[in-house]
């Protein structure tokens, strides 16, 4: 099936400071774009979602932009924090369906 | 609050052994899913079901099966394990109202 990758497999932050995780997708018929967290030992926790007719969208300390022209989703996160430090996965979904595809996951480290 | 849970946390198995993951939700969801983790792969679709004794192939149903007799249980089944099935398991859950899933702290299988 079609897959869903993210860019960099790690990234380092400075606590304080601004994350961005980007992930690039390939299916243009996907419906839904996830973002997971997954802490050491845990499955992986839902963060905030997107559907493909949104550019934009806020959580809390979260921001996910999603640019279809050039099939481009991106996770900020506000002020990162020491319990940031995870990996994140990417997904996409079709309505009705809901069968995730992951990318292969970004391991955030954040520096105190 | 919402509960996927796996029935073991780790697992040593013998090549060859039949091998029953088991992964219960009581949030009364539609859909389950079987995921492995493998490092660098991120998450892939064994297999899923949307109601009870339905079941359908994800992307990598090689070498297992599975049973869902009832709404809640959803179990994945390695008819004869290899070595090359050791991975970490996950079940999720969601409804069909939307794409959010729930996943389970995962079963971390070893097969020696």
């Amino acid at each position: 099936g079609e897959s869903v990758g993210l860019h960099l497999p790690t990234l380092s932050v400075q606590e304080g400071d601004n994350s961005i995780i980007n992930c690039a997708y390939s299916n243009s018929a996907s419906d839904y774009f996830i973002w997971y967290k997954q802490e050491s030992g845990k499955g992986p926790q839902f963060i905030i979602d997107i559907r493909s007719n949104m550019d934009k969208r806020q959580g809390q300390r979260v921001t996910v932009l999603l640019n279809k022209t050039v099939k481009h989703l991106s996770l900020q996160i506000a002020a990162t924090q020491p319990g940031d430090s995870a990996v994140y996965f990417c997904a996409e979904t079709r309505l009705y369906d809901y069968k995730l595809s992951f990318g292969a996951g970004t391991t955030v480290t954040v520096r105190a | 609050d919402v509960k996927v849970t796996q029935s073991s946390r780790y697992l040593v198995k013998r090549t060859g052994e039949k091998v029953f993951l088991e992964c219960v939700q009581d949030m009364d969801h539609e859909n389950m899913f079987w995921y492995r983790q493998d490092p660098g792969l991120g998450l892939r679709l064994i297999y899923f079901s949307y109601d009870v004794k339905m079941k359908e192939k994800g992307d990598i149903p090689e070498g297992y099966s599975v049973s869902r007799e009832k709404k809640e249980r959803f179990s994945l089944i390695l008819e004869s394990a290899s070595t090359n099935q050791t991975s970490m398991y996950l079940c999720a859950s969601s409804s069909s109202g939307g794409p959010e899933a729930f996943f389970g702290q995962g079963t971390r299988l070893t097969v020696v």
